[in-house]
């Protein structure tokens, strides 16, 4: 099925560096979605974005929705050991009053302490 | 917050045999996604339903089928396991659907871990 490109795959750093992540897609969405995993437990809504050039934050992540509406950057400042995880992006598409989730192909995140 | 509730949590069946999965949705939302997650693989989207009917389909397979009940949990029957459908299964909702109110939030459930052996 449709999927966002999701970049990078897998990020190794250490505790206390920024970390930046994205997606990308050649289809325009209405909303983005971020998500983090944890192994063996369902994904975690972090930040929603509903407007394009929106900018928004939640304590260390900030995210933002893409003034094309066809990508979404994701950072988190000062990282922890416990941001480890998979980091998911999800655009929103609405056609004809139904609704559809995409998702990306996530970023797996290790912090080394 | 009231969340999504998954159940079982776990889940072992053999080939040949059928399970069902139950999701009741957060209150007040009237709809609800199904997706499988394989080992290092991203959510797959299967199904979904608004209002008590399906208004999405996605890679379900033929020997899987789905319904929403009037107090809006739902059930994903699966027959004749393979060992292919050894994963993780999420069941999501979200709140109603308003075009004058686009903001849009999916919340996910813990998920059941099914395992065919």
């Amino acid at each position: 099925g449709q999927q966002l490109n999701q970049s990078p795959q897998s990020m190794f750093i250490q505790e206390g560096e920024d970390v930046s992540m994205n997606c990308t897609s050649s289809s325009i969405f209405n909303t983005w979605l971020w998500y983090k995993q944890d192994p063996g437990e369902g994904p975690v809504l972090l930040i929603a974005l509903y407007k394009a050039g929106e900018l928004t934050s939640n304590g260390r992540l900030t995210a933002q929705f893409g003034i094309t509406r066809k990508d979404s950057f994701l950072n988190i400042s000062a990282s922890i050991p416990s941001d480890v995880g998979i980091y998911f992006c999800a655009g929103l598409k609405t056609t004809s009053g139904t609704y559809k989730y995409i998702f990306g192909t996530g970023t797996r995140l290790k912090v080394l302490a | 917050a009231a969340g999504v509730i998954q159940s079982p949590r776990h889940l072992i069946k053999e080939k040949r045999e059928t399970a069902t999965l139950k999701c009741y949705p957060i209150p007040r939302h009237d709809t609800v996604y199904w997706y499988q997650q394989g080992p290092g693989q991203d959510p797959q989207f299967l199904i979904s339903f608004y209002e008590k009917m399906q208004s999405d389909k996605g890679s379900i397979p033929d020997r899987f089928s789905a319904q929403q009940f009037s107090d809006y949990h739902s059930e994903l029957n699966m027959s004749s396991l393979e060992l292919g459908d050894s994963a993780l299964y999420f069941c999501a909702s979200s709140s109603p659907f308003r075009l004058a109110d686009p903001d849009h939030e999916q919340y996910f459930g813990p998920g059941t871990r099914l395992t065919v052996t």
